[in-house]
């Protein structure tokens, strides 16, 4: 199993291009989340999808959206990126029968 | 407003010195509350998952507690591979397993 995997692991972008970051997991988990993670913030919860079929927004939802394109995968797309983006950002999962969520490597992305 | 403060934000220790890290929260209907262990440059890894006031969980050289307003991470014996960054993180009422997080404490033991 190899757990909770992300692609990219870098993007460098220049302000206004856009992108898609992609997430995917192999523990049949329902529940998908990304997070970004800046220094002094901590993790933040952008968008979940609680289950196949639905998502909604986190706590720093503005400038992002997602696709939960089926169970095993959950997208991250930025539109038109701008330098606030710059980030680390982490895909997580969780089981119906778990409360832990468990991580994926993430993706170092910067915007110029 | 769910909220997580972790202190101190970074402590040093000397390999075998004990100590313990602080997880502070206020969360309507605590679901859950859970430690990660973050090492540079890789995502979160799950250590620990405690639900009520009173409950205590070991793995190794790490143990956590909790009561209704905070968690401690206490650290017994550290190993200069026990340094890392420490998350904690709080499960409210809701069922999506939304997580709030605290900021982290960073964890260096030399040897």
């Amino acid at each position: 199993n190899a757990g909770v995997t992300q692609t990219p692991k870098f993007q460098v972008l220049k302000t206004g291009q856009s992108m898609t970051l992609q997430c995917a997991q192999d523990m049949n988990h329902n529940s998908m989340y990304w997070y970004r993670q800046d220094p002094g913030m901590g993790l933040r919860l952008i968008y979940y999808s609680a289950s196949e079929g639905t998502t909604d927004k986190g706590e720093v939802p503005n400038g992002y959206n997602v696709s939960r394109l089926n169970k095993r995968e959950f997208s991250l797309r930025l539109e038109s990126a701008a330098p606030s983006q710059t980030s680390v950002y982490f895909c997580a999962s969780r089981g119906l029968a778990d409360n832990e969520q468990f991580f994926g490597p993430g993706t170092r992305l910067t915007v110029l | 407003e769910d909220q997580v403060t972790q202190s101190p934000e970074a402590l040093r220790l000397q390999e075998g010195e004990s100590s313990s890290l602080n997880c502070s929260y206020t969360v309507s209907g605590l679901r859950g509350l859970f430690w990660y262990r973050q090492d540079p440059g890789k995502g979160p890894e799950f250590l620990f998952t405690l639900y009520s006031a009173g409950e205590e969980k070991e793995k190794e050289r790490l143990k956590a507690t909790l009561t209704k307003k905070e968690s401690f991470l206490h650290i017994t014996a550290p190993k200069p591979e026990d340094s890392a960054t420490y998350l904690c993180a709080v499960q409210g009422s809701s069922n999506t397993g939304k997580l709030i997080f605290g900021q982290g404490t960073t964890l260096q033991v030399k040897p």
